[in-house]
C-alpha cells in the first residue's frame, strides 16, 4: 500500500477554512484516498474519499492533484467540535485501511 | 439502526485469562475488520472478514483468534492476555472496498 506523509501537528481559527496536507506520492492507479478523523479518541468517522477527481460532500472538499501524488482535505468553516485527529490513507481495491499517525488538527476560538 | 456495537466498553484483565470482546452491525455489511490502538498511534488492522465464514490476518494478529459465523457479528478472542495487548480495541463494518467503513466506538483494554 502506498505510504503517506502529514504533518504532525496544525492550528486553525475557528470560522476560518482548515487545509490539511497529504503526500502520497508512491500512490497506485487504484489506490483511493481516503479521510478519516478521530475525536477523543472515538472510533474513527469518515470524511471523504476519492480516486481522481476532487469530491466534496457536507463536511469538506478533498482536492487531488493531477498527479495524484498529494491531495488537501479542506473543511471550509471550522469550528471547535473539528478538533481531532485526521488521518490521511491510500487504500487500493480492497478491504484494508492503513492508518498512520495523523494530522493533530486543534481549532482555536 | 444501530450501526456498529462494541461489548463490553471496558474491561479489566488479569495475566493470563482469555475473553472476547463481541462486535455486531446491523447494516448487513460483508467487511469487517478489528484494530488495535496504542497511546498516541494509529490504528493497526489485527484481523478481518470479507464474509460469514471467511476470516484473514492483518498486520498484528499474534494472540488473537476470529470467526465469523454470521454476515452480523465479528468476536475477537484473546487466547492468553499479555500486558502487552492493553489497548483500546475498535471493531469496523463496510459494505464494499471502496465505501466509508463505520466504527464501532471502542473496547478499552487494560491487561494487569
Amino acid at each position: 500500500d502506498a505510504k503517506t506523509t502529514q504533518p504532525p501537528s496544525m492550528d486553525c481559527a475557528e470560522g476560518r477554512a482548515a487545509n490539511l496536507p497529504c503526500n502520497h506520492s508512491t500512490i497506485s492507479g487504484n489506490e483511493y484516498v481516503y479521510w478519516y478523523r478521530q475525536i477523543h479518541s472515538q472510533g474513527p468517522q469518515y470524511i471523504i474519499h476519492g480516486l481522481k477527481n476532487n469530491e466534496t460532500n457536507e463536511m469538506a472538499s478533498l482536492i487531488i492533484t493531477e498527479d495524484r501524488k498529494s491531495s488537501t482535505l479542506i473543511l471550509p468553516h471550522a469550528t471547535l467540535r473539528d478538533t481531532a485527529v485526521y488521518y490521511c490513507i491510500v487504500s487500493p481495491n480492497d478491504y484494508k485501511l492503513s492508518f498512520g499517525a495523523g494530522t493533530t488538527v486543534t481549532v482555536r476560538a | 439502526n444501530a450501526g456498529v456495537t462494541q461489548t463490553p466498553k471496558f474491561q479489566v484483565l488479569k495475566t493470563g485469562q482469555s475473553m472476547t470482546l463481541q462486535c455486531a452491525q446491523d447494516m448487513n455489511h460483508e467487511y469487517m475488520s478489528w484494530y488495535r490502538q496504542d497511546p498516541g498511534m494509529g490504528l493497526r488492522l489485527i484481523h478481518y472478514s470479507v464474509g460469514a465464514g471467511i476470516t484473514d490476518q492483518g498486520e498484528v494478529p499474534n494472540g488473537y483468534n476470529v470467526s465469523r459465523s454470521t454476515t452480523e457479528d465479528f468476536p475477537l478472542r484473546l487466547l492468553s492476555a499479555a500486558p502487552s495487548q492493553t489497548s483500546v480495541y475498535f471493531c469496523a463494518s463496510r459494505p464494499d472496498w471502496n465505501t466509508e467503513a463505520f466504527f464501532g466506538q471502542g473496547t478499552r483494554l487494560t491487561v494487569v
